[in-house]
């Protein structure tokens, strides 16, 4: 069984770009939710979707906006790249039960910003 | 509002020694979940074990405990007889539980504590 793939691995942006990452989740879960991780904040939820729609959000400003497909797959993007935005982004999927937290990660996206 | 404290930052151990991982919590929900997750070097999250609120029972799984402390909102991960593939880093989270929101994925994480195992 296939695990959860993120797309790209790494990747370098400027100051003011804008980036798309994308996250297939494995097969039959369709739960995908997003994390940021940073070595001065940690992990932190940026938000969630199921069937489509954005079940959760974290606090982050409005220039992180994600989507779900109807397969499942999720992207998420940053616009107006800030430096502070260098980080490894997490996708996790699960299966649609209530409260598992039984997430399954992918390896993650690592942008940085220059 | 919800928070994870695991004050150990890093730790190191000889093989074979046995280890505790610390986790403090604090939430104002009477119902909700905590969780260890493992991250190896490659940075994938890898779930470890999920416990509800009311279920204070300890668990043991192989080399791996955990013990779960309401009366303090410790939830402690221990790991017996240490190997090299357990270095990686340790994170306890939180979720709450939202009956008006049919599944909440959303985690609060602690900082999480870089484990050595030394040869």
């Amino acid at each position: 069984k296939a695990g959860v793939t993120q797309t790209p691995r790494y990747l370098i942006k400027t100051r003011g770009q804008q980036v798309t990452l994308s996250c297939s989740p494995i097969s039959g879960h369709r739960s995908v939710s997003w994390y940021q991780q940073t070595p001065g904040q940690g992990l932190q939820f940026l938000f969630e979707y199921f069937s489509e729609t954005q079940r959760n959000k974290g606090n982050f400003p409005g220039r992180f906006s994600g989507r779900q497909f109807s397969n499942s797959r999720s992207e998420m993007n940053v616009s107006t790249l800030e430096l502070g935005d260098s980080a490894l982004y997490l996708c996790a999927s699960s299966l649609d039960r209530a409260n598992t937290g039984e997430l399954f990660f992918g390896e993650g996206s690592r942008l940085t910003v220059l | 509002a919800q928070k994870v404290t695991q004050a150990q930052t890093e730790i190191s151990v000889v093989e074979k020694e046995d280890v505790t991982l610390d986790c403090v919590y604090e939430t104002r929900d009477t119902t909700y979940y905590l969780f260890w997750y493992k991250q190896p070097p490659s940075g994938e999250l890898v779930f470890l074990i999920r416990r509800n609120s009311f279920d204070e029972q300890n668990e043991i799984s192989g080399r791996y405990s955990w013990n779960f402390q309401k009366s303090t909102s410790s939830f402690n991960f221990t790991i017996t007889a240490s190997q090299v593939v357990d270095s990686a880093v340790y994170f306890c989270a939180l979720s709450e539980f939202l009956i008006s929101n049919f599944g909440n994925e959303k985690l609060t994480f602690g900082t999480g504590t870089r484990l050595t195992i030394i040869p």
